[in-house]
């Protein structure tokens, strides 16, 4: 069965820090990953997703995320933050069959400090 | 293009009671899917539609129904609410229901049950 993973409950960096967050999935074939943010009473806006091919994935707002099948891993990175960046952030896993339904991780909330 | 859009923006209900969300999708969009955000965890899926018929479902109980109009948009019944119902309820559409499909989500309708 499908899941995913997200370690960190709470981070907190710098304006101009980098960011990483952490994500871990657990699905028996090719895996299609995304990343979504959610703002406080917001619904969630898509960030970048994986479906194949080159294993670095350029997404909006200047955020990325590698794809590394040997540690299961998509984790989510950008090199400065912003203080507008403040929000929940899920790593989600497509469903392997049925519906094309999301499995979400539960979240990682990223504060950030000026 | 019109994003994805939910009704009510917030409602509460007491134990017992029925409850109904509306979802209009993304223009083009086909499918609709259900989420229940519980408070501090990640969205959970509760159904999907695809051109007004059920196309796939998550592990909650019957008193969870939906259905889909002609027009793509779709509403979201919840049955004899229970506290633990208290919930954000996202709606999210996509362009197909295919694997993969990057589903694009509304606002949510944040239900309080008392």
């Amino acid at each position: 069965a499908q899941s995913v993973t997200q370690p960190d409950i709470h981070i907190t960096v710098s304006e101009g820090a980098s960011l990483e967050l952490r994500c871990n999935y657990s699905y028996g074939a090719t895996p299609y990953l995304f990343w979504y943010v959610q703002s406080p009473g917001q619904g969630l806006q898509l960030l970048l997703k994986y479906f194949s091919g080159d294993t670095l994935v350029q997404g909006i707002k200047g955020f990325e995320a590698e794809f590394k099948r040997s540690q299961s891993s998509f984790n989510l990175r950008k090199p400065s933050v912003h203080w507008s960046d403040a929000a929940e952030y899920f790593c989600a896993v497509g469903a392997s069959t049925g519906a094309n339904n999301l499995f979400f991780g539960t979240g990682t909330r990223l504060t950030v400090i000026p | 293009e019109t994003g994805v859009t939910q009704s009510p923006t917030h409602l509460i209900k007491t134990r017992g009671q029925q409850v109904t969300l509306r979802c209009s999708s993304q223009s083009g969009h086909n499918t609709v899917s259900w989420y229940q955000q519980a408070l501090g965890q990640g969205p959970q899926f509760i159904f999907q539609y695809y051109r007004e018929e059920e196309n796939g479902r998550g592990n909650f109980p019957p008193r969870f129904s939906g259905l889909q109009f002609p027009n793509y948009s779709s509403e979201l019944n919840v049955n004899a609410l229970e506290l633990d119902d208290s919930a954000l309820y996202l709606c999210a559409s996509s362009l197909a229901a295919g694997r993969g499909e990057t589903q694009y989500f509304g606002p949510g309708t944040r239900l309080l049950v008392l």
